[in-house]
């Protein structure tokens, strides 16, 4: 069964390193999407992909995230520099279009010391 | 403005069946979902309406209103590992594109 594939599965940072995470949508799927989940919340859409453009990066703080999807396949977030609040779960979901369900990722837990 | 509320946590026992609410309030609606999240894991899709009424999926049925905005989750028959949180998401249209709103969740604990 195809998955959406997420590394690292951890990740544990000192604030103000630079750190980056990968997605590998289901093959086919048009639209990615990367959430970040804070324990206890639900999970936050931080931007969305259809193909290599950003169609909604409202949420995204700009000022320290970036994401890419150069050739509308995979997909980079990065954050530079992290901060202590970054610590969360950062999902990436896959979805065949914009309106269809979306298939999650098993995530990269992130822990900014 | 966009927001979904739904309980807290949920307690039931082993073989029952629980009903797990969720009211939103969104522009653009345009369905609803329900995803299931075991502790430390990634959500993983249950459910989907777009019009009134009840869906139903083997143990699993979720119901739709949407002119009351207010959705639920029946879980019947109970088992230990459908101890997890039950998130609730909304997706409403703005600005020519289509944005999900997931609520905080609903972590249920079932009891032997």
């Amino acid at each position: 069964e195809a998955e959406v594939a997420q590394s690292p599965r951890y990740k544990i940072t000192e604030k103000s390193q630079a750190v980056a995470f990968w997605c590998d949508p289901i093959s086919g799927h048009a639209t990615l999407y990367w959430y970040r989940q804070i324990l206890g919340q639900g999970p936050e859409l931080l931007v969305q992909f259809q193909d290599e453009s950003v169609v909604d990066d409202s949420q995204l703080p700009k000022d320290r995230f970036s994401a890419e999807r150069l050739k509308g396949v995979d997909s980079t977030l990065k954050i530079q520099p992290a901060e202590l609040g970054d610590s969360a779960m950062y999902l990436c979901a896959s979805s065949p279009g914009r309106i269809d369900e979306q298939f999650f990722g098993p995530g990269t837990r992130l822990t900014v010391l | 403005g966009q927001n979904i509320d739904q309980p807290t946590e949920m307690t039931a026992t082993e073989g029952a069946i629980v009903q797990i609410n969720c009211t939103y309030q969104t522009s653009g609606f345009n369905g609803l979902f329900w995803y299931q999240q075991h502790a430390g894991e990634a959500p993983t899709f249950l459910s989907y309406n777009v019009l009134d009424g009840l869906e139903e999926k083997g143990r699993f049925s979720s119901f739709l209103s949407r002119s009351k905005g207010y959705s639920y989750l029946l879980l019947k028959e109970l088992q230990m590992k459908d101890s997890a949180s039950y998130l609730c998401a909304v997706r409403g249209a703005a600005s020519g594109t289509y944005k999900y709103i997931f609520g905080t969740g609903t972590r249920l604990k079932v009891l032997a």
